[in-house]
């Protein structure tokens, strides 16, 4: 199955900053997703990353806080902008397998905002 | 109502013991089951992947969809210490946009 990498694995960063989160795949893949972990909740899906055109935005997340880039088919990068206390969370990335059913996902950044 | 719901645990149990974890769900539209392991500070494994109601082997661990009650589970015979993670059940009705559960965090006590 895909290999993921996502950088980085942690951040402690101030409120009203931003930090971009990479995500490297060993092999192309057609989406690319990206999640949002929260203590004690669900993995929330943020936005699906296709190569070539906007990334799509689920219901509750928006470009100008989360804009996505999506340069080629093996990377994505998510940047939380403009950050506060509440974005505290695990982000993660995720790809489909094309070997079977089912999704791998990367380590996830954990990010702390103060 | 949360689309997916899943026990919330924490589950303690001994070695050897039988792990039994359920999720049930709103959407009669979800056809695509799939339980996730996830160790800490790591991200979530796919173990279990199914589509039909039943029940679905792999080694030690067994899924079981019921559509019609709406409800999924995951059973872990012979529960060794490595085991001792969080359980996430997710779900989908096109493949590929997943609702979560919560998650379930077990203890396999040596």
């Amino acid at each position: 199955s895909a290999v993921i990498s996502q950088k980085p694995s942690r951040d402690i960063c101030q409120r009203g900053t931003s930090l971009t989160i990479q995500c490297q795949v060993d092999s192309q893949v057609t989406m690319m997703f990206w999640y949002r972990q929260q203590p004690g909740q669900s993995l929330t899906l943020i936005a699906t990353a296709n190569q070539g055109s906007e990334a799509t935005y689920e219901s509750g997340f928006v470009i100008d806080k989360f804009p996505i880039s999506r340069p080629n088919l093996t990377f994505s990068t998510l940047t939380v902008s403009n950050m506060s206390p509440e974005d505290s969370s695990i982000y993660l990335c995720s790809v489909d397998r094309p070997e079977s059913s089912g999704y791998t996902f990367g380590s996830g950044t954990r990010l702390t905002v103060v | 109502q949360k689309e997916v719901e899943q026990d919330p645990g924490p589950l303690s149990v001994p070695e050897g013991a039988i792990v039994s974890l359920n999720c049930t769900y709103s959407n009669s539209a979800f056809q695509y089951f799939m339980w996730y392991r996830q160790y800490s500070r790591k991200g979530p494994e796919l173990l279990m992947y199914t589509y039909s109601s039943g029940n679905k082997e792999d080694g030690r661990f067994t899924a079981q969809v019921d559509k019609s009650s709406k409800y999924i589970s995951l059973f872990i015979r012979d529960s060794q210490p490595s085991d001792s993670a969080t359980y996430l059940c997710a779900m989908s009705y096109n493949d590929y946009k997943l609702s979560f559960g919560a998650g379930t965090t077990v203890t396999v006590r040596a």
